[in-house]
């Protein structure tokens, strides 16, 4: 199993909706989670992280937690062609420093 | 955050050769590590380098294929050696950091090095 699950996609929206993104995790004892994008040839960039039930809004992006499920998403509202990158989920399970990543999910937005 | 600097950006090797990548920080950094992307794959971390003691590498990877050398805490080189067209990846270095200050830790990410094995 693996350690964190994303969806491959493609994602695609229009301009202007919400692009909404998933991700589950394995292991309870996962404490940091992390939303990164990575636009094609490029090297992820950071954009949200949360560590705590609920939602956590910055801009345009909202993570949302839920431990009990293991599950972490990414919104992003009013979504720009701009946005189109491939996005990373990742989790950072104890104070290894060891950070799991998911395999991305490829979101289009369409003009 | 810290500005990771990684080099070469891409190269082009022939099989059976090595290739050196750099990692400089611009500021002291305990654990520096290093990632692979396969072309349509996640990170999986390789190793992580500490300054004064030998990387720790993932299962899968070992220090004869991928030396890293971490001689202060700012510095740290990995190399892919003997390589095959399977070593064809996206080579990233990275450190924790708190940004902003009092923050929980989060990874950074350089530049990258696109390798392709001919």
């Amino acid at each position: 199993q693996k350690e964190v699950e994303q969806n491959s996609g493609p994602l695609s929206v229009p301009e202007g909706a919400i692009a909404s993104l998933n991700c589950t995790y394995s292991d309870r004892v996962s404490q940091s989670f992390f939303w990164y994008r990575q636009y094609s040839g490029k090297s992820p960039e950071l954009i949200m992280s949360i560590y705590s039930n609920g939602d956590k809004e910055d801009g345009r992006f909202t993570a949302q937690l839920n431990k009990a499920s293991q599950y972490v998403s990414l919104l992003i509202r009013d979504s720009q062609p701009s946005d189109s990158a491939t996005y990373l989920c990742a989790v950072n399970k104890d104070n290894f420093n060891k950070f799991y990543f998911g395999s991305g999910t490829k979101l289009n937005v369409k003009p | 955050s810290a500005v990771i600097s990684q080099k070469p950006s891409r190269d082009i090797c022939q099989r059976g050769t090595s290739l050196t990548i750099q990692c400089q920080v611009d500021s002291q950094v305990t654990m520096m590590f290093w990632y692979r992307q396969q072309p349509g794959q996640s990170l999986t971390l390789i190793a992580t380098a500490n300054q004064g003691s030998e990387a720790t590498y993932e299962s899968g990877f070992v220090i004869d294929k991928f030396p890293i050398s971490r001689p202060n805490l700012t510095f740290s080189t990995l190399t892919v050696s003997n390589m095959s067209p399977e070593d064809s990846s996206i080579y990233l270095c990275s450190v924790e950091g708190h940004h902003p200050p009092g923050s929980n830790e989060k990874l950074f990410f350089g530049s990258g090095t696109q390798l392709s094995v001919l």
